[in-house]
């Protein structure tokens, strides 16, 4: 079992341009989860999502920001006009049914310059 | 509004002591509390999972323990050793039909030699 997978590691993007960022789950799990780690700050939840539906998308920012989970590949988080601010650590973790235990990936490391 | 603190924020031991680090939650109704590391540059790794009905979960040299009526759980390592160093991140799932994980800022934790 490989993880959650999530690539790229390290994603620079200049103003403007969009960013788009994968996450296949676990092996088995079909529900995933995007959180956002600032710079100094605690991780920050995004989106939950399950196969084809968006279940909460409470934490994402209402501009720019759009998430998906199609039947079929992996997970994408993209970010469109990417600002300076959006730098970040973007984490996604899966889960094999509710309220369970959530299992994170390595992470992507987005700059915006 | 489910917010969760980690006292003290940082802390520094010598090798071999044991160690408690806290964590701190507003709102009692939860399904579970996770304990990750968290290694600088890295992704998350699961510690351990409380669930709400349970006192506390053991994994080699680590114990947590949660009192969910006073919204408390603590984390003890014992014979802490250089390679522990990380932070340590607490995270709650709220009851409520949300499935995302609220997180604590972390301790981050330095062994020393």
């Amino acid at each position: 079992n490989a993880g959650v997978m999530q690539n790229p590691r390290h994603l620079v993007r200049r103003r403007g341009q969009e960013a788009r960022l994968r996450c296949s789950p676990m092996k088995g799990h079909s529900h995933v989860y995007w959180y956002r780690q600032l710079p100094e700050e605690g991780l920050k939840f995004m989106v939950y999502l399950q196969k084809e539906n968006i279940i909460d998308e409470s934490g994402m920012p209402k501009e720019r920001f759009s998430a998906e989970f199609p039947k079929e590949g992996p997970s994408i988080l993209r970010i469109q006009q990417v600002v300076r601010g959006d730098s970040a650590a973007y984490f996604c973790a899966s889960s094999g049914a509710s309220n369970t235990e959530a299992f994170f990936g390595q992470g992507t490391r987005l700059t915006v310059v | 509004k489910q917010e969760v603190t980690q006292i003290p924020a940082a802390l520094s031991v010598p090798e071999g002591e044991n160690l408690v680090l806290n964590c701190s939650f507003t709102d009692s109704a939860i399904y579970n509390l996770q304990w990750f590391r968290q290694d600088p540059g890295k992704g998350l790794t699961s510690l351990l999972l409380i669930q709400s009905s349970q006192r506390e979960q053991t994994s080699g040299r680590l114990n947590a323990s949660l009192d969910k009526s006073s919204g408390r759980s603590t984390l003890y390592i014992a014979a802490s050793q250089p390679g522990d160093s990380a932070t340590y991140l607490c995270a709650v799932r709220p009851q409520g039909g949300s499935e995302k994980l609220v997180f604590g800022k972390g301790t981050k934790l330095t062994v020393n030699p």
